[in-house]
């Protein structure tokens, strides 16, 4: 069964950091592009970001580009989301999805249960 | 960026009774691969997405067939021929064609 577990959660200043995790099991890993998406409370989905399933090419949307990175460890089947300079408006829940192709995430097929972050002072 | 419009913004259906859906993006989603990534997934209360419908028309895996979709170019439909309770939720359309990839606004679909 393919699973993706979220982690790293929580609550931040404004202007801090934080890493997300992604625990992928149950597919071969490396053969799919994976994608980041957020939720903030209350509103509809925003997709954050994106990376082939080599890593070799990553995409992002410009209201995170320069302080968001994806990273992803297929030794590890684990995706990351190395986030910094956060604002109040980056506050939502962040699914991991999983895409159907190996270069670009065009359809995300399974998605994980998500993580709460929470950007206040 | 790729606007996708949903409408209706809210739909109340009776059990057993038919819903339709209508998704329309600001350019055509036809890729340069000659496929069209036009995705819906349905966000049930308290439950992360799940994707019912990718390239227009293909039942992802273990989505019952009463639900389906149509369309081509900018012009899309999800439709769910007969609604059960389990179907309460929003329905987002998503397309994958071009970065940013982007979502419809949603739509609730909910029990008359």
């Amino acid at each position: 069964e393919v699973q993706l577990l979220e982690s790293g959660g929580g609550l931040v200043q404004p202007g801090g950091s934080l890493r997300l995790s992604c625990a992928a099991s149950g597919f071969s890993f490396s053969n799919y592009a994976m994608a980041w998406v957020r939720q903030a409370p209350g509103k509809g989905l925003e997709w954050v970001t994106g990376l082939s399933g080599s890593a070799t090419s990553t995409y992002y949307a410009d209201s995170v580009k320069g302080r968001f990175t994806i990273s992803r460890d297929n030794s590890e089947n684990t995706l990351y989301l190395q986030m910094s300079s956060l604002r109040a408006e980056d506050t939502a829940v962040y699914y991991c999805a999983k895409g159907q192709g190996t270069v670009r995430p065009h359809t995300l097929g399974v998605w994980g249960q998500g993580t709460t972050v929470t950007v206040s002072s | 960026d790729i606007v996708m419009t949903q409408t209706p913004l809210s739909s109340p259906v009776a059990l057993g009774q038919p819903a339709s859906i209508s998704c329309r993006s600001s350019q055509s989603l036809v890729h340069s691969d000659g496929n069209t990534y036009l995705s819906w997934l349905q966000q049930r209360p308290g439950q992360p997405p799940r994707l019912l419908i990718y390239k227009i028309s293909n039942r992802f895996s273990g989505v019952p067939d009463r639900f389906s979709g149509s369309g081509a170019g900018t012009d899309f439909t999800l439709k769910i021929s007969r609604v059960e309770a389990e179907d309460v939720g929003i329905y987002y359309c998503m397309q994958g064609t071009q970065f940013p990839l982007t979502f419809g606004g949603g739509t609730k679909v909910e029990i008359k």
